[in-house]
């Protein structure tokens, strides 16, 4: 079975200062992993995923999340947060690559408040 | 082009009644994914299709919920008897392939009363 974990529901930095979100999972299979946000009332956008290769994968607004297997990791960060950053960030795993199909499933999400 | 499209956006039913929520994906998108947000959640899986055929609907939460999607494009989700505990918002989600990455719709938020 796989699961994930997100430490913190809710985070504040200030504007300019790093985002560090944390995410670790567990999986019986090669994980593939996810990072979506959500702005409040719509669904939700994928930032970045890792599926195989280079563990230190880039997204969408400058973000970023490193696979490290030995700590079952796949924290997202931001060098420098911006006011348009607020929202919910949701990590997620699937079985994909075990070869099955791409169901995500989700922690129960980080809500990151940026304060001016 | 148009995304993943969800209707009604709001939905509120009286305890009992029966509600059905509609989902157009992507055209062309083969995959199709139902899941239920409760309030300060993730998303929970409830089930997954693969053209018209429902192959995995370990999610849905009890005999009340039904799903269909019977020309393998638009899908209905369906919630009899309607309880408190189901509302949330409901999400679908399509791809374009077995591992393709999935495009979110917006959303229907059900509340119950």
């Amino acid at each position: 079975a796989q699961s994930v974990t997100q430490l913190g529901s809710h985070v504040s930095v200030s504007e300019g200062a790093l985002v560090l979100l944390r995410c670790n999972y567990s999986s019986s299979v090669p994980p593939y992993l996810f990072w979506y946000v959500q702005y409040p009332n719509q669904g939700l956008q994928l930032l970045l995923k890792y599926t195989t290769g280079a563990t230190l994968v880039k997204g969408i607004n400058g973000f970023e999340a490193e696979f490290k297997k030995s700590e079952t990791s796949f924290h997202l960060t931001k060098p420098s947060a911006h006011m348009s950053d607020a929202a919910e960030y949701f990590c997620a795993v699937s079985d994909l690559g075990g070869g099955a199909t791409n169901k995500l499933i989700f922690g129960t999400g980080t809500l990151l408040a940026v304060q001016p | 082009g148009a995304g993943v499209s969800q209707s009604p956006r709001y939905k509120v039913a009286k305890r009992g009644q029966d509600v059905a929520l509609r989902c157009d994906p992507i055209s062309g998108h083969v995959s199709l994914f139902w899941y239920q947000q409760a309030l300060g959640q993730g998303p929970e899986f409830l089930t997954y299709f693969q053209n018209e055929a429902q192959l995995d609907k370990s999610g849905l939460p009890s005999d009340r919920f039904f799903a269909e999607r019977p020309e393998g494009s638009v899908s209905t989700l369906k919630i009899q008897r309607t309880q408190q505990e189901d509302s949330a918002v409901y999400l679908c989600a399509s791809s374009l392939h077995r591992d393709s990455p999935l495009h979110f719709g917006n959303g229907t938020r059900l509340t119950v009363t």
